[in-house]
């Protein structure tokens, strides 16, 4: 298995609502990514997990929260969003220290905040 | 920190000819590099990466890159595009950096293919 799995794949929500989003990986990769993408610019970085801690945060609003249940999960959870945080959100894999074997991708959640 | 400056944002082939896409590069030591592609409303596929040894890479569907450490470069080519290249294509920098594993990508490069 050599896929890295988004749920939902789309998300409608309201900007008072709570909501999570899902990625799971079987590929034994121990550092998880969540990345941001805006229409028309480069995924953004947004946090790192190594080893099921939280690595890097890259200054990201703490109305976005991780979170690293296990090894092959990672969540995001979503509260008080603005329209602004509109966007793909990426989530990825790879080896903890040695980016060599690459970083694999999921599909991504396209998450709309009405 | 590293960064990478990707300076066409759009280019425009016809079916048939050759591309090549520019990448540059700032890391502090050796850079893992990797081209990624991303159809619209869809997530990122890896063409291809470097990190040692032969300076060309071949990659899937018919791609290559090649790293010239004098330029800071790993321009991405192909000899024949075909429609279904028309696809965004994003450089990167991958490396362990801040105690985390980091991949760090350019604006992209939006390329529109010709019939």
């Amino acid at each position: 298995d050599t896929e890295v799995t988004q749920t939902p794949k789309h998300l409608v929500m309201g900007m008072t609502n709570k909501k999570s989003l899902k990625c799971e990986q079987h590929m034994g990769h121990r550092a998880m990514y969540w990345y941001k993408q805006k229409a028309k610019k480069p995924p953004e970085l947004m946090f790192v997990y190594s080893y099921e801690k939280l690595s890097i945060n890259e200054s990201v609003p703490s109305r976005f929260s991780p979170e690293c249940p296990n090894s092959s999960l990672l969540n995001l959870h979503l509260h008080a969003l603005q329209p602004e945080d509109s966007a793909l959100y990426l989530c990825a894999s790879s080896h903890h220290q040695d980016p060599r074997g690459g970083y694999t991708f999921g599909s991504g959640t396209r998450l709309t905040v009405v | 920190a590293q960064s990478v400056t990707q300076p066409d944002i759009h280019i425009t082939v016809s079916e048939g000819a050759s591309l090549e896409l520019r990448c540059n590069y700032s890391y502090g030591a050796t850079p893992y590099l990797f081209w990624y592609v991303q159809s619209p409303g869809q997530g990122l596929q890896l063409l291809l990466k470097y990190f040692s040894g032969d300076t060309l890479v071949q990659g899937i569907k018919g791609f290559e890159a090649e790293f010239k450490r004098s330029q800071s470069s790993f321009n991405l080519r192909k000899p024949s595009v075909h429609w279904s290249d028309a696809a965004e294509y994003f450089c990167a920098v991958g490396g362990f950096t801040g105690g985390g594993n980091k991949l760090t990508f350019g604006t992209g490069t939006q390329l529109k293919v010709e019939l």
